[in-house]
């Protein structure tokens, strides 16, 4: 297992168009994170499962956002009905659960989204 | 609410020296505190990570400390190379509602000149 793994490393959209990421997290890590980051800012959450269940959603994942983690292993990033605002650098991450040796957070490369 | 400040917003020295970059937060109660580096364009590479019972991590050139009573971490890197010019990003992980997700800074852009 070589860490995170990301797909598309790149998006380019027309506006109103749907788009769906991919995240495969290190494979023991039943912790998946997802974040926005724009242009000169740190990261942003924006929600989080614990194997398949997601348990945690950010104010910043509107009706627009779904996400989803079957079987506890990959997980999707839906976005419908782009809008320029959603232009973003979106990251995943996994670790393993509080409590556990190292519960370092691994990131993956990452998705660039350009709504145009 | 977790709030991450980092300090300066940017640096740029030249090759050889010392430096040290700050980060602050509002909540002590943390479950750790981890640094990363960010490349211009890519994903966070984990660079050290802190448990909140532990004072300091060294890797290398790179050491972190960690302050928790004052809200405080510091990354030491000695002898900068050009090669350590990227984005060097603070994130806390609060115990709050079990998520343990991270609260970023907005990072240090640090430009080490050859």
């Amino acid at each position: 297992d070589t860490g995170v793994s990301q797909d598309p490393r790149h998006k380019i959209t027309k506006r109103g168009q749907n788009v769906t990421f991919r995240c495969d997290p290190i494979s023991e890590h039943n912790r998946l994170y997802w974040y926005r980051q724009t242009l000169g800012q740190g990261p942003e959450f924006l929600t989080y499962f614990q194997n398949e269940a997601q348990l945690e959603k950010s104010r910043l994942l509107s009706d627009r956002f779904s996400a989803e983690r079957p079987k506890g292993s990959f997980s999707t990033l839906e976005i419908q009905r782009t809008e320029q605002g959603d232009s973003a650098m979106y990251l995943c991450a996994s670790s393993l659960p509080p409590g556990q040796m190292n519960t370092e957070a691994f990131f993956g490369q990452g998705t660039r989204l350009t709504v145009v | 609410k977790q709030e991450v400040t980092q300090i300066p917003a940017a640096l740029s020295v030249p090759e050889g020296e010392n430096l040290v970059l700050n980060c602050s937060f509002t909540d002590s109660a943390i479950y750790n505190l981890q640094w990363f580096r960010q490349d211009p364009g890519k994903g966070l590479t984990s660079l050290l990570l802190i448990q909140s019972s532990q004072r300091e991590q060294t890797s290398g050139r790179l050491n972190a400390s960690l302050d928790k009573s004052s809200g405080r971490s510091t990354l030491y890197i000695a002898a900068s190379q050009p090669g350590d010019s990227a984005t060097y990003l603070c994130a806390v992980a609060g115990q709050a509602s079990g998520t343990y997700k991270y609260i970023f800074g907005t990072g240090t852009r640090l430009k080490v000149l050859a």
